[in-house]
């Protein structure tokens, strides 16, 4: 079967910084998504990788790891607007998107 | 701003009225998509068209029915619901996939 692992909730301080990690096990791999997730709103595309590495986006990184089947998204200097949900998805061989259940971040002052 | 704009952004219908939710976009994406999302769930694939034409229908009850007028239009009709059919609905273009900001559907 296919299976996306992310930790439920997570609570940083504010000017920290987190690390949300995703392990996966798909048919296949085309890419790995993150979205952030307010509570109530629609998803927000954060970052897309395709290749092992890292991407860096202002305050928020992913990194993959396709041989280990494995990601993280990293923030910088929290804010307490960082609280939200983040999810990890993929794509696996038939194009499909594979989602995560959701990490619920939690920024205290 | 969001890139792909949905309408209404709350809908409370009861469950013998028939309405609409509509999706577009202009970013030239050949592939849309509708999402359904509970709370604290993460979105849950209900169909997919590519080039206009449905490609994926993931077992969704007919009482939802996907149109596709144009390459920048999405619709879904909606018929005789549940209550349990109460969520976020969410529409998508590719790629990657951006999301419009939902209509937030009760059923009464």
């Amino acid at each position: 079967g296919q299976n996306i692992d992310q930790p439920t909730e997570m609570t940083a301080t504010e000017g920290a910084i987190v690390q949300i990690n995703c392990t996966y096990q798909t048919s296949g791999f085309n890419g790995l998504f993150w979205y952030q997730q307010h509570a109530g709103e629609a998803p927000t595309f954060l970052s897309y990788n395709v290749l092992d590495g890292l991407e860096e986006k202002g305050r928020f990184s992913s990194f993959l790891s396709r041989s280990k089947g494995y990601s993280y998204l990293l923030l910088k200097e929290l804010q307490m607007k960082d609280s939200a949900s983040y999810l990890c998805a993929v794509v696996d061989s038939n194009y499909q998107l594979i989602w995560g259940a959701g990490t619920k971040l939690i920024i205290k002052p | 701003d969001t890139e792909v704009t949905q309408t209404p952004k709350h809908l409370v219908m009861g469950m013998t009225n028939k309405k609409s939710l509509k999706c577009e976009q202009h970013m030239g994406h050949r592939a849309m998509y509708w999402y359904k999302q509970k709370a604290k769930k993460p979105p849950e694939l209900m169909f997919v068209y590519s080039y206009e034409k449905l490609s994926i229908n993931e077992s969704v009850p007919s009482r939802f029915s996907p149109e596709c007028p144009n390459s920048s239009l999405l619709n879904l009709h909606l018929h005789a619901l549940q209550p349990e059919d109460s969520a976020l609905y969410l529409c998508a273009s590719s790629g990657p996939l951006h999301f419009g900001n939902g209509t937030r559907l009760t059923v009464t």
